[in-house]
Formats: C-alpha cells, structure tokens, sequence
C-alpha cells in the first residue's frame, strides 16, 4: 500500500497569515495520462470531511480561492493564502492511484 | 444535489458480520461517472478507505483486502443503495463508518453524516 506522510502534524495559525501543509507519498503519484492522484480534505470539528483538492491542483466546487494545491511525483502542497477563523480544522491527503487508496495521518489546524 | 442517507449507531457483537447500506437520492447508483465508496475513521486507525463499487458497462467492485474483516461493497440497483458488508468484526472494526461519493477521479465529493459502529460484547 502506498504510505502518506504529512508535516507539520499541528499547525497554529494567525487570521491573515499564509499556511501550508507538506504530504509525501512512498511512490509516484503520477498516472499515466499525466494527473496527480492526490486529493486534499478538511475535516471540520463535528463534521464528515469535505473535498478541497482534487487531482493535485485543482479546487473543488465551492472551495475558496485562497486554497491551492500543487506538487507532482511524491511531493505536494496545500497552501491557505490568508488563514481565516473558519479554516480551524484537520487537513487530511489522500492517495487515489491505486486501490486501496490510502490517507495521510491529519494535520492539524486552529488559531494561535 | 445529491445526499447520502446512512442509519444511525449501532452494536454489533465481536466475531459477528457487519452489513451497512446507504440510500442515494439525487443520483442513481448506476450512473456511469460515479464511485460509491465506503470509508471509516477512528482514532487509532484515521481514514481508512474501505472499498468502491461502480458501473461501467458492468458492475465493479474492489476493496482493501489486507483489513481482517475483508470489507466487500455492492450496489443494489433496485433500492438505489449500496452497502457494505464486514466478516467477523473485531473490537478494532470500532469506528465512524461514511459512505461516500466520488465523481471519476475528481475526488470523494459527497459524504454522508456517518454511522457511529462499535464492537463489543
């Protein structure tokens, strides 16, 4: 199975401020069509998880543009561009290359 | 808009079987770009992905074998659900279970609200 590491594990932020998350997977993630497997979800406290970024780079609907994914290969990123109180949560990659696809451990968000 | 309706908490007895179903409204479980997933969360496991089941031209299913209760999902088309079935559950099984949906490979876009499962006797 493909492993998924995240860093940090905890994030404090402060409103206004940049954010970014790193994931590293134990193989390439690339297909062969050229797409990136790798997805990025949130999970607010008291919530099911949502989507945020799919295929690596590109924002789900409804997703604010202050989010961005890039990387390729086994290194990728999850950027928040300006943290806002509502971004409090646990920030979860997910491999979809091959089944099973598998999560990273959670890193987690909230305000300094 | 499409909602994933799952049932609410429930017990269930080590060495048991395990089967959770999911109704679909605002789809159909036999839509060509969809994946139906299954996947469960806990706090010493995480997210884990427990398997899919999608149509394309036939039916498809595949799972994460490696897991002792060798998880199964199957679709049934005459109730719009699909479901998800453990062998012989374990404490470890313990977790919220979420049905979920993925449009081809443009993420897991819908989730349900989760079941809360726990082994015990």
């Amino acid at each position: 199975d493909i492993v998924l590491t995240q860093s940090p594990l905890s994030l404090p932020v402060t409103p206004g401020e940049p954010a970014s998350i790193s994931c590293r997977a134990s193989q390439s993630l690339l297909y062969s069509n050229g797409e990136e497997h790798l997805d990025w979800y949130v999970q607010k406290p008291g919530q099911s998880p949502q989507l945020l970024i799919y295929l690596g780079s590109y924002r789900a609907s409804g997703v604010p543009d202050r989010f961005s994914g890039s990387g390729s290969g086994t290194d990728f990123t999850l950027k928040i561009s300006r943290v806002e109180a509502e971004d409090v949560g646990v920030y979860y990659c997910m491999q979809a290359l091959q089944a099973p696809f598998t999560f990273g451990p959670g890193t987690k968000v909230d305000i300094k | 808009q499409v909602y994933l309706q799952q049932s609410g908490p429930i017990v269930v007895r080590p060495s048991q079987s395990l089967s959770l179903t999911c109704n679909i409204s605002g789809d159909s479980v036999s839509s060509y770009d969809a994946v139906w997933t299954w996947v469960r969360q806990s706090p010493s496991r995480g997210l884990e992905w427990l398997g899919r089941t999608y149509y394309r031209s036939r039916w498809h299913s595949d799972s994460a074998l490696s897991l002792k209760s060798r998880p199964t999902v199957d679709p049934d088309t005459s109730k719009n659900q699909f479901r998800l079935q453990l062998k012989s559950v374990s404490p470890e099984d313990t977790a919220v279970y979420y049905c979920v949906k993925a449009w081809g490979s443009h993420g897991l876009d819908v989730w349900g609200q989760g079941t809360m499962v726990t082994v015990s006797a």
